[in-house]
């Protein structure tokens, strides 16, 4: 069936760093994929799409391409803040009924 | 502003009781999912909805039941609550039209002693 896989955590970064999460995914097709964010005490809220291959998202700086060649959709910012601090997951719709499959989740920490 | 609202930020409740967890969304969303999310799993889809009075299984519904009587309205049931069912429970919604787009409640963590 339909999986993401990511990167586990946590990522320590300090402010100003690079980030790269990784993740991939197996699917038949060429679903649409995405990136939902958890900020602490709160539910996910999605963070950016991309709906077909060489597509890339972005959203409050952060973006993702949908490479179907490596079967991969990784999650990067150039320069992290504090308040990037959250748990990222990768996504992929799977099955009917517009059913999501997620990742287990990648905790990024920014250090000030 | 869309909302899922979760009625329970926190529950404790004791082995063998019955628990209610209830989600309203405002958005005339036809699909509702209860998810589960425990540490190192991700989330776990439980039950979900793509209509009044209609349900499916998810991955994991042992020991959990639904019901959806209004569009809006979408509760998981844990009909004898045991202690390997503590864990952040998340309510989403959809329409029918977004593949993939949810919008998520703000969880409601339940512990179960």
């Amino acid at each position: 069936g339909d999986s993401v896989t990511q990167m586990e955590g946590p990522v320590t970064l300090s402010e100003e760093a690079f980030l790269t999460i990784n993740c991939t995914y197996t699917a038949t097709g060429y679903p649409s994929l995405f990136w939902y964010v958890q900020y602490p005490g709160e539910g996910l809220q999605l963070l950016l799409k991309a709906t077909k291959a060489d597509d890339k998202g972005s959203n409050k700086g952060f973006e993702a391409t949908y490479r179907k060649e490596t079967t991969s959709f990784h999650l990067e910012k150039g320069s992290v803040q504090v308040s990037d601090s959250a748990v990222y997951f990768c996504a992929l719709p799977s099955g009917g009924y517009q059913k999501v499959t997620f990742g287990t989740g990648t905790k990024l920490q920014v250090i000030p | 502003d869309v909302k899922v609202t979760q009625s329970s930020r926190y529950l404790v409740k004791r082995t063998g009781e019955k628990v209610f967890l209830e989600c309203v969304q405002d958005m005339d969303h036809e699909n509702m999912f209860w998810y589960r999310q425990d540490p190192g799993l991700g989330l776990r889809l439980i039950y979900f909805s793509y209509d009044v009075k209609m349900k499916e299984k998810g991955d994991i519904p042992e020991g959990y039941s639904v019901s959806r009587e209004k569009k809006e309205r979408f509760s998981l049931i844990l009909e004898s609550a045991s202690t390997n069912q503590t864990s952040m429970y998340l309510c989403a919604s959809s329409p029918t039209w977004t593949a993939g787009e949810l919008f998520f409640g703000e969880g409601s963590r339940l512990t179960v002693l």
